[in-house]
Formats: C-alpha cells, structure tokens, sequence
C-alpha cells in the first residue's frame, strides 16, 4: 500500500512570500489532515477534511494560511505571506473511519524555513 | 482541558541497555492511544496503538502499557539499538463526527549511544 505523498521535501523562502505544499493521501482515506510542528514540539493540527469538506479549522491562522481538498482527494496548504514563526515541518496525514480501525498514516512532511 | 504530557523530555543511554518513556493523559473521552516514533526530518511512524481494554501491546522491542483508570501509558525499549535514538511521542485519540482527532505529547527524545 503506497503512503500519504508530500512534497516538496524542503522549501526555503524569505519573509512575505508565498508557499504551497502538496499531500496525496492513502487512496481511500476520506479523512485529511494538516499538521504544523515547530521544532522540539509535538504536531499541531491546523486543518481536518472529511471528503472535501472542512471539520476542524480552529487552529488555522486563517489570516496567512489556507487549505483546500477541492475533490475530495489531493489537497493544498498554501501560506501567504510567510512569517519567521511558520519555520516547522508540515505534516499531512490521512486516515480510515473509527468504524474501520482508525487508521492514521503520517506522510513524510515538508520542512519549511523562513528567513 | 485534553493534554497529554510525556515524560522524560529527553533520555540518554547506552546501547544495549533498556528504557522507558511515561505519557500521562486526560483526554475524554478516550478512543485510543498511540505511540509513535519519528526519526529527525521524518514523519512519526506508528508503533503500538491501544484501545481502553487493552493492558499491553508489543511490537518487537517495544512494548507498551496502558492502565485507563490512572490515565498513564509507558512504552519500554528493550536491548536499545543506535537506530533507536528518535523522538518518541504518545498520541491519544478521541473520536469526532468525521473521524479521529489527536491529542500529541511533546514527545521524548532518546538519544542512544555506543
């Protein structure tokens, strides 16, 4: 079974740009997850798709950063502009409902610097 | 307030010897808890999961325990390798209307040495 893809790996960027990042998840997997971890912290949940449809966005800076999963599959973080403070891993990860186990595979993740 | 707080914050061992890393809880209602590995750069790697029966779970070298009345979780490293040196963290999860929600640790990180 192929894994949850990202890309890209890496992405240096200076103040007030714009990024993109990109997530594949397991095929399958309705539900959709977008992490922030900042260095020596645990992942924070920014985003959760269900299909194409947002449940949880309470965490996600709405002002600079957006997030779409417009069929219902691949989806998109996009950060604009960029702070020195958005420096962190973006992690995606997809998972299977509880009534099939809960499942939750992590993708490998985007390591964003800012300077 | 659903926190899930890991202890030690960092441990350092020698090779061969054993470990282990504690994760206290108060996550409600609780679905699950997970550990999870992540290698430096990498995204976490799911170790053990554990449902609210259950005691222990093994995974080769890893095992870990959870006692659901305390709310406390360990994972024990048995016959620590060099490529155990991680970040290992507990995840506890609760389920929502569209599926699973979870609650990281800050996470452990364990340094092995020759």
């Amino acid at each position: 079974e192929a894994g949850v893809a990202q890309s890209p790996r890496y992405k240096i960027i200076e103040k007030r740009q714009s990024v993109a990042f990109w997530c594949n998840p397991i095929s399958g997997h309705a539900t959709l997850y977008w992490y922030q971890q900042i260095l020596g912290q645990g992942p924070k949940l920014l985003i959760q798709f269900q299909n194409n449809g947002v449940v949880d966005d309470s965490q996600l800076p709405k002002d600079r950063f957006s997030a779409e999963r417009l069929k219902g599959v691949d989806s998109t973080l996009k950060i604009q502009p960029a702070k020195l403070e958005d420096s962190a891993v973006y992690l995606c990860a997809s998972s299977t409902p509880p009534s099939a186990g809960g499942g939750y595979t992590f993708g490998s993740g985007t390591r964003l610097t800012v300077v | 307030k659903n926190q899930v707080e890991q202890s030690p914050q960092s441990l350092i061992i020698l090779e061969g010897k054993n470990c282990t890393l504690q994760c206290n809880y108060t996550v409600s209602p609780f679905s699950n808890l997970r550990w999870y590995k992540q290698d430096t750069g990498r995204g976490p790697v799911s170790l053990t999961i554990m449902t609210f029966s259950e005691n222990t779970k093994s995974n080769g070298r890893y095992t870990a325990t959870l006692d659901a009345d305390t709310k406390q979780s360990s994972l024990h490293i048995t016959a620590s390798q060099l490529s155990d040196s991680a970040s290992y963290i507990c995840v506890v999860s609760w389920a929502n209307q569209a599926g699973t929600a979870l609650i990281f640790g800050k996470g452990t990180t364990l340094s092995v040495s020759s």
